[in-house]
């Protein structure tokens, strides 16, 4: 079965710099979830998007900001980096009908040096 | 927001035993769904076994169970048989049927199976 795809699956960038994660729900899906999880430390939530409008919003900074595209895929921009920022970056996705589970993506590894 | 805690930060069983995981949670809602997740060391998540706050009894997955009491706001998981595979890092999850649908997750227990 299809799974939800991330990419990349590893990305370094420097302090200060812009990245960009991409994440492709399973297909049917219309709910895509982001969290965030530092070393050792448990998933945060980030963000959602339902049907391409923002549908919840958790601890995610200023510098971030996130949209869900017509085809239902979403990126996560990230801007002026910082050593923080080094984590694991989940999407999940869900279909709203069955919107008590999320299916999650393999993660992207970002390493900000 | 609902805490989720989970009070064990490492356990660890022998192969073919059985270990239980705790796991309490802080809500005033009624109706919402827990979950057990796994991440290996690939750092996958993958759904080990959810349920329904409506539902009495106790869900099982094959040789995950868990032991659901609402009213003590507990929801412990329960591994039979352990096995090498299991090894892996524990979430307990929390997710509101109404307000919103992220998920609130606990700090994560850390098992360990002994061959």
């Amino acid at each position: 079965a299809a799974g939800v795809i991330q990419s990349p699956r590893h990305l370094i960038k420097e302090k200060r710099e812009t990245a960009t994660l991409k994440c492709y729900p399973i297909p049917r899906h219309d709910t895509v979830y982001w969290y965030q999880q530092g070393p050792g430390q448990d998933p945060q939530f980030l963000i959602s998007f339902y049907e391409k409008m923002q549908s919840d919003k958790g601890s995610i900074p200023d510098r971030f900001s996130a949209q869900q595209f017509s085809d239902y895929h979403s990126e996560l921009n990230m801007s002026s980096l910082e050593l923080g920022d080094s984590a694991l970056y989940f999407c999940a996705s869900s279909y709203v009908d069955l919107s008590y589970e999320q299916y999650f993506g393999p993660g992207t590894r970002l390493t900000v040096t | 927001a609902q805490t989720v805690t989970q009070s064990q930060p490492e356990m660890s069983v022998q192969e073919a035993e059985t270990v239980t995981l705790s796991c309490t949670y802080d809500t005033s809602e009624s109706d919402y769904y827990l979950f057990w997740y796994k991440q290996p060391p690939s750092r996958q998540m993958i759904l080990v076994i959810r349920q329904e706050a409506y539902k009495q009894q106790n869900a099982t997955e094959n040789r995950f169970s868990v032991n659901f009491q609402k009213a003590a706001k507990s929801f412990s998981l329960k591994i039979s048989d352990s096995q090498l595979g299991d090894a892996a890092m524990y979430f307990c999850a929390y997710r509101s049927s109404n307000t919103g649908n992220q998920f609130y997750f606990g700090t994560g227990t850390s098992l360990t199976v002994i061959p």
